[in-house]
């Protein structure tokens, strides 16, 4: 398995307050996604980050906010939190894309966050 | 735009039945298309992926997948599900730009014994 952990495993937070998800690899994989998982929509990209510093917007990014000082982490913030961003959260990394196409993205276990 | 479309949200069938998961996507490119599992409470698990080459792709656990051009397809397929099969699978396609994946909605597979 690849080494992906996630923390906190289990979140319950009230509405309006900041919550920060963090996303650890020993891979030293480039690429690091964070996305969400609801029910019936499968997983959808919040942000991305290719390299250190480096990062992007995916499909479902207003809320959010990431940030990667280091190659190992990867932090996804809630600057206040909503209902609607109950959901649970997937950290995953990926090497460069190959000469053939894309790699493999492997996942983290994920994050289950509550937002009373 | 990518988008990719799992038919059916839920699919039920008898232990040592074949089990079809559908997966259709939509690309102006020609795609990169995955596979995953997901088990309850876990992350997701690659089955199996189709970047070039042999349009029938083999995977872990007895799995497969074809990828049909015209058909804009890639269809999941066992020949005999076990009770061990029971989970969630996702399908996915990506173009290879910073290597973001686009995933389907899921497929909830129940086995009966």
């Amino acid at each position: 398995d690849a080494g992906i952990t996630q923390s906190p495993r289990h979140k319950v937070t009230e509405t309006g307050t900041p919550v920060t998800l963090r996303c650890h690899q020993t891979e030293n994989h480039r690429y690091m996604y964070w996305y969400r998982q609801d029910p019936g929509h499968g997983l959808r990209l919040i942000h991305y980050s290719y390299g250190v510093k480096d990062t992007d917007k995916g499909e479902v990014s207003d809320g959010y906010s990431v940030s990667r000082s280091k190659t190992e982490d990867f932090l996804l913030t809630l600057e206040s939190a909503t209902s609607s961003q109950t959901s649970v959260y997937f950290c995953a990394i990926s090497e460069s894309p190959l000469a053939g196409g894309p790699d493999t993205q492997y996942f983290g276990p994920g994050t289950r966050l509550t937002v009373l | 735009a990518q988008s990719v479309t799992q038919l059916g949200s839920h699919v039920s069938v008898s232990e040592g039945a074949l089990v079809l998961l559908r997966c259709n996507y939509s690309s102006s490119v020609p795609p990169y298309l995955f596979w995953y599992v997901q088990y309850p409470n876990q992350g997701l698990q690659l089955l199996l992926k189709y970047t070039t080459g042999a349009t029938l792709v083999k995977g872990i656990n007895g799995f497969e997948a074809e990828f049909k051009k015209s058909e804009t397809s890639f269809h999941l397929t066992k020949p005999s599900a076990h009770m061990s099969d029971a989970a969630e699978y996702f399908c996915a396609v990506s173009r290879g730009d910073f290597n973001k994946f686009y995933f389907g909605s899921g497929t909830k597979l129940n086995v009966k014994p």
